[in-house]
């Protein structure tokens, strides 16, 4: 499958501060890339829809000005969490779609588990 | 009524049995449908796509798929102890996004 890589994998940060995670696509170019939040013992939940060269698009109750994306190229979309708080603790993970044999499929990055004391 | 469902399990099987996976979704407009593997505190692995009705095999796993009974299955045949996972449906939905259900735990047991 594709490989898609995040950076960093950890992150412990102050509440107040911002912490900029990277997500690249290795050996594919990604228009679209996707990026989950996933708290503990519980599903995946789609917070927006990256899209390179245009605005992002979010999910219903997700704050577009705390949580800033940005898809410069067709390999990097970053998500920045601006002014962490406590409660913002969470496993991110990135995605992006790609072509498969048949129709397309989701490929995620391996994840940043971010600490906000 | 959840859109995508699945039971949270645990579902435990002894080594070298078959593990069945259920899950049923809500919109019947679907196309895509995925099944991805997560280990404990790692990101979700795709296992098996499957978009037309019937049955895929790949290796151990085969998907199926009933859109009239909007109902996808995942078995494992000769189930290991590695395959002790979180097993996550997915059915992608208009604008290419992926919805989840909550994921079913496996225990293989030795």
């Amino acid at each position: 499958g594709a490989v898609v890589s995040q950076h960093p994998s950890r992150v412990i940060c102050k509440s107040g501060t911002s912490v900029k995670i990277e997500c690249r696509s290795l050996d594919f170019q990604a228009t679209t890339m996707f990026w989950y939040r996933q708290f503990p013992k519980q599903s995946l939940m789609l917070m927006a829809t990256s899209n390179e060269g245009s605005k992002a698009t979010y999910e219903q109750g997700v704050e577009k000005d705390k949580f800033l994306i940005n898809h410069a190229s067709l390999t990097l979309s970053t998500l920045t969490v601006t002014s962490a708080h406590p409660e913002d603790s969470s496993f991110y993970i990135c995605s992006a779609r790609v072509p498969g044999l048949v129709g397309y499929e989701q490929f995620f990055g391996p994840g940043t588990r971010l600490t906000v004391l | 009524q959840k859109e995508v469902e699945q039971n949270s399990g645990p579902l435990s099987v002894p080594e070298g049995a078959i593990a069945s996976l259920n899950c049923t979704y809500s919109d019947r407009g679907s196309q895509s449908f995925f099944w991805y593997r997560q280990y404990s505190g790692k990101s979700p692995e795709l296992i098996m796509s499957i978009y037309s009705n019937g049955d895929k095999e790949d290796g151990r796993f085969t998907a199926q798929l009933n859109k009239a009974s909007q109902y996808v299955s995942l078995l494992i045949r000769d189930s290991q102890p590695s395959d002790s996972a979180t097993y996550l449906c997915a059915v992608e939905r208009a604008g290419n996004k992926l919805t989840f259900g909550g994921g079913t735990r496996v225990l293989v047991k030795p």
